[in-house]
């Protein structure tokens, strides 16, 4: 199984800070004849599900702000928020879609709160 | 829009069997760029996939759950269903289903767009 490791648990930043969220996977999830990685990211608020920010590393889905950055290769991966917000108060979470056949594991999680 | 919604007992016995159906509405569960997935979270914890089945009925468990899990689909009634058996404490849990791409005919990959609400189960007596 591909252990996905993030840091920090916990996370206070002022509005309008730059908020940075890392993820380390125990093996390379770059998938190397596609040149893509295999890694997602979600937000998860209060009593919600998880809403998909982010796939491939480092493309944001349809309708996500642009202060909402991922980068990274292989097996470590960062989100970025560029100018904390209110409402990007949640946890954040990564997760590995490149094990076969399919097998997703996520990341434990980091709580994103205001300073 | 494609819309997601899990129904089933929130309250299960130990050592029997948790059964949840999640209903698909605006789109077909039949479709060839999809995975339908189960996924879980413990109250204040963090996320955890159970298993993903395709609409020809091809399944994929996580192997930690594998031996208990049994994961079904229905594309007349545009559902999947979840059957976790022997439960324990330990799976208390809001369950969640959710649309999973295919790679290389999904434009996300293997990742999961579409979430329900999610249903709370509790294991107790």
């Amino acid at each position: 199984d591909i252990v996905m490791t993030q840091s920090p648990d916990s996370l206070a930043v002022s509005l309008g800070e730059r908020a940075t969220i890392n993820c380390k996977s125990s093996q390379s999830v770059l998938y190397s004849s596609k040149n893509k990685n295999y890694l997602a990211w979600y937000q998860q608020k209060p009593g919600q599900p998880p809403k998909l920010l982010i796939y491939w590393a480092s493309t944001r889905e349809s309708g996500v702000p642009d202060r909402f950055s991922g980068s990274g290769s292989g097996t470590d991966f960062t989100l970025t928020i560029s100018s904390l917000q209110a409402e990007d108060v949640a946890v954040y979470y990564c997760q590995q879609y490149y094990s076969t056949p399919p097998g997703y594991t996520f990341g434990q999680g980091t709580k994103l709160e205001i300073k | 829009q494609v819309q997601l919604q899990e129904s089933g007992p929130g309250l299960v016995k130990p050592s029997e069997t948790l059964s949840l159906t999640c209903t698909v509405s605006g789109g077909s569960i039949s479709g060839s760029s999809y995975y339908w997935g189960w996924i879980r979270q413990p109250p204040g914890k963090g996320l955890e996939w159970i298993g993903s089945i395709y609409y020809s009925g091809a399944t994929y468990h996580n192997p930690s759950l594998k031996s208990r899990v049994t994961i079904s689909v229905d594309t007349r009634k545009n559902q999947f269903f979840l059957k976790l058996s022997s439960v324990t404490a330990a799976d208390t849990a809001v369950y969640y289903c959710a649309r999973g791409g295919r790679d290389g005919y999904n434009p996300r990959g293997e990742t999961f767009d579409y979430w329900g609400q999610g249903t709370l189960v509790t294991v107790s007596s």
